[in-house]
C-alpha cells in the first residue's frame, strides 16, 4: 500500500523561475494538505484541497502561490516568480473521506526540498 | 498558534522508556490529542492519537490524564533510531489541518 508520493524529492530553481511541486495522496484518501517547514523551524499549514475544490487556504501567500488538486492526476503547488526567500521543504499530506474517517490522521510524504539560487 | 506546550527537548538511554510529556489546559471537549514525529530530514510520521481513554498501538502508548489537560507519549523501549522531534498536536474532529508547535527533541543515546 504505497504512502504518500511527493516528486521531485529535490528541485532548484533560479530567482524568477516556477516551481511546481506534484503529490499523489495514499490510496483512498481525497483530501490534500500542503506544509511547508523554513530551515530551523516547524512545520506551517498552506492549503487544503478536496478533489476540485479549495477548502482552506488560509496559510497561502497571498501573491504567487496557487494549488490545485484536480479530478485526474497528482495534487499540485505552484510557486512563480520564486524568490530566495520560498527556500524550504514542502511536504504533503493526505487523509480519508467519508463518515468513518473524520478523526483519522493525515499521512504525509517525504516532502519535496526547494532551493533558489 | 499551538495549543500545546512540549520540553523543548530530552534525552533518552537507549532500552530504556521514553516519556514526553505535553500540556494542552485548553483543549475542548470534542478536540483529539495526536503524536507525531520527524526524524531528520522526513516527512512526520503519525504516531498515535486519543480522545479521553488511554491508546496503545505497536509504536507507542499514550496516557491522556482524566481532566484532559495534559498527556504523556510513551515510547516503552527506546532505540536509537527513535532519535526525533515529537509534537503534540490538539485538533478537532473532521478534516482541519494540524497546527505544529515546536516539538520536543528527543535524543536517544547509546
Amino acid at each position: 500500500n504505497a504512502g504518500v508520493m511527493q516528486n521531485p524529492r529535490h528541485l532548484v530553481r533560479r530567482r524568477g523561475q516556477e516551481a511546481r511541486l506534484r503529490c499523489s495522496p495514499m490510496k483512498g484518501h481525497s483530501h490534500v494538505y500542503w506544509y511547508r517547514q523554513l530551515p530551523e523551524e516547524g512545520l506551517k499549514f498552506m492549503v487544503y484541497l478536496q478533489k476540485e475544490n479549495i477548502i482552506d487556504e488560509s496559510g497561502m501567500p497571498k501573491e504567487r502561490f496557487s494549488a490545485e488538486f484536480p479530478k485526474e492526476g497528482p495534487s499540485i503547488l505552484r510557486i512563480q516568480q520564486v524568490v530566495r526567500g520560498d527556500s524550504a521543504a514542502y511536504f504533503c499530506a493526505s487523509s480519508p473521506v467519508g463518515q468513518g474517517a473524520r478523526n483519522q490522521p493525515q499521512h504525509f510524504g517525504d516532502g519535496t526540498r526547494l532551493s533558489i539560487l | 498558534d499551538a495549543k500545546t506546550t512540549q520540553p523543548p527537548s530530552m534525552d533518552c538511554a537507549e532500552g530504556r522508556a521514553a516519556n514526553l510529556p505535553c500540556n494542552h489546559s485548553t483543549i475542548s471537549g470534542n478536540e483529539y490529542v495526536y503524536w507525531y514525529r520527524q526524524i531528520h530530514s522526513q516527512g512526520p510520521q503519525y504516531i498515535i492519537h486519543g480522545l479521553k481513554n488511554n491508546e496503545t498501538n505497536e509504536m507507542a502508548s499514550l496516557i491522556i490524564t482524566e481532566d484532559r489537560k495534559s498527556s504523556t507519549l510513551i515510547l516503552p523501549h527506546a532505540t536509537l533510531r527513535d532519535t526525533a522531534v515529537y509534537y503534540c498536536i490538539v485538533r478537532h474532529s473532521g478534516n482541519t489541518p494540524l497546527v505544529f508547535g515546536k516539538g520536543t527533541r528527543l535524543s536517544v543515546i547509546a
